[in-house]
């Protein structure tokens, strides 16, 4: 199956910009999101990418996608403490639905 | 907001009993699933659900049941509860990205249900 891989802590300071990586196996998704989990709640999509695409900007947020290499990034643009979170990569091999979560990266942003 | 809640938020119980979570959305979508969230895992399926009486096993299925006799009830049931089973769970409900008609759909999750099995 799938196999989502991501580094398990980032740390940066505020202001500085943030990438978050994140590497997988099946190369066959048509989607590629990012979702941000808050302490004590859910998820919560941030943004996504079609597979057909290599960048895709939203505001502070980029996302590159290296469909050779089978690598998604994620850059935060002058991060904010409020940016302190675990984000999660998430393919959606064989064209379904169905969501493969990495194991998340915890960002820690310090003054 | 996806208008999800999950019932009850905190629970704890002991080995062997038997435990139901709830999830409930107001918006009539036809996908519903649970996941559980452990540390080093990530978040993994362990069913869902296509319409009412409609499920099927994600990845971790075993020691769970589910059950939908309404479109906006999802039931996760464990049967004897084990403390491999101690957990954060998460429902989620499938719906399109706002954006337009050409946004994808995906999904999007509830606040979740903390699980001790002691």
């Amino acid at each position: 199956g799938e196999d989502v891989e991501q580094s398990l802590f980032l740390s940066v300071r505020e202001g500085d910009s943030s990438v978050i990586n994140c590497t997988y196996t099946d190369s066959s998704s048509t989607y590629l999101y990012w979702y941000k989990q808050e302490p004590g709640a859910g998820l919560q999509l941030l943004t996504y990418i079609f597979s057909n695409m290599d960048m895709k900007q939203d505001q502070r947020l980029t996302v590159l996608l290296n469909k050779k290499d089978k690598h998604l990034s994620l850059r935060i643009a002058d991060t904010q403490t409020g940016d302190s979170a675990i984000y999660f990569c998430a393919p959606t091999p064989g064209n379904t639905d169905k969501l493969i979560f990495g194991t998340g990266t915890r960002l820690q942003v310090f003054p | 907001d996806a208008g999800i809640t999950q019932s009850p938020r905190h629970k704890v119980t002991e080995t062997g009993t038997p435990v139901t979570l709830r999830c409930h959305q107001t918006e009539n979508h036809r996908y519903m699933y649970w996941y559980r969230q452990d540390p080093g895992h990530g978040l993994r399926l362990i069913h869902y659900s296509y319409g009412v009486k409609d499920t099927d096993k994600g990845e971790v299925s075993d020691g769970y049941s589910v059950s939908r006799s309404k479109t906006e009830d999802f039931l996760l049931t464990l049967e004897s509860a084990t403390s491999s089973q101690t957990s954060v769970y998460f429902c989620a409900i499938r719906r399109r990205v706002a954006g337009g008609p050409a946004s994808p759909d995906t999904q999007y999750f509830g606040p979740g249900t903390r699980l001790t099995v002691l």
